[in-house]
C-alpha cells in the first residue's frame, strides 16, 4: 500500500517564526488533506488539496502531485499552532469508499 | 451546521467487556469511517460504511464490528476488550469521499 512520510518529526519554534512541513507519498493519490490535532485530540481539517496551492490566513499549502509531495507553510506562528500536523492521502482513483492513510505526523511546539 | 458528533467522550472498560461507540456524521455527509489512534501514533483505518454496508476494512480483527443506520449515523462495537484496545477512536464523515471531517473522538481506556 501507499506510504506517507512526514518531516520533520519534531519542530520547536519561537512565536512569530515561520515553518515548512513536508509530506511525501509513494504513489499517485486522488485526495490529500492536512490536519491539525490539538492537545485534546481534536483533528481539525486545514486543507483539502489534491493539487495546487491554497491559502487560509497564516497557513498555506501546496501539493505537487506529479512529484508526490505536499508542503504546509505556517507563517508568524502562534502558541495556539502547537500540536501534531498530519498529512493524509487517499490512494487510487477516488470515489465514495476510499480510506484515508495518515502520515507519521509532525509534532510542533511554539514557545512564547 | 453541526459537525461530526461522537459519544461518549471518555470511557473506561474492563478487559473482556464489550463497548459500543456512536457517531453522527456532518449534515449532508453519507460516508462514515472509523479510526483507531494509539498514543503517539497516527490514526489507523478500521472500516468504512456507505449505504449501510461495510465497504472497506483495515487490518483489525473480527472483534471490531460496526453498523450504519438509514440516517447515516454509525456505531463501532468492540468485543472481548484487550488492554491494547486502549486508544482514541475517531469517526470521520465525508460526501462521496471528498474532504473528510473528524469528530472529537472517544478516548477508551481498558483496565
Amino acid at each position: 500500500g501507499i506510504q506517507v512520510e512526514q518531516s520533520p518529526p519534531d519542530l520547536i519554534l519561537q512565536e512569530g517564526a515561520n515553518s515548512t512541513l513536508r509530506c511525501n507519498f509513494s504513489d499517485s493519490v486522488n485526495n490529500l488533506q492536512w490536519f491539525h490535532q490539538n492537545p485534546w485530540g481534536q483533528l481539525i481539517n486545514l486543507f483539502y488539496i489534491p493539487s495546487g496551492t491554497k491559502q487560509n490566513g497564516r497557513l498555506s499549502a501546496t501539493t505537487v502531485a506529479t512529484e508526490r509531495y505536499s508542503l504546509l507553510y505556517i507563517s508568524s506562528s502562534q502558541t495556539t499552532d502547537s500540536g501534531v500536523y498530519f498529512c493524509a492521502v487517499v490512494e487510487g482513483y477516488g470515489g465514495a469508499t476510499n480510506k484515508l492513510i495518515f502520515g507519521t505526523g509532525t509534532l510542533l511546539a511554539v514557545q512564547p | 451546521d453541526a459537525g461530526v458528533t461522537q459519544s461518549p467522550t471518555h470511557l473506561i472498560k474492563t478487559r473482556g467487556q464489550q463497548v459500543t461507540l456512536r457517531c453522527s456524521p456532518k449534515s449532508g455527509h453519507d460516508t462514515v469511517s472509523w479510526y483507531q489512534q494509539a498514543l503517539g501514533q497516527g490514526p489507523q483505518f478500521i472500516f468504512q460504511y456507505y449505504e449501510e454496508e461495510e465497504r472497506q476494512r483495515g487490518n483489525f480483527p473480527d472483534r471490531f464490528s460496526g453498523h450504519q443506520f438509514p440516517n447515516y449515523s454509525s456505531e463501532l462495537n468492540v468485543n472481548a476488550l484487550l488492554l491494547g484496545d486502549s486508544a482514541l477512536y475517531l469517526c470521520a464523515s465525508s460526501l462521496q469521499g471528498r474532504g473528510y471531517t473528524f469528530g472529537s473522538g472517544t478516548r477508551l481506556t481498558v483496565v
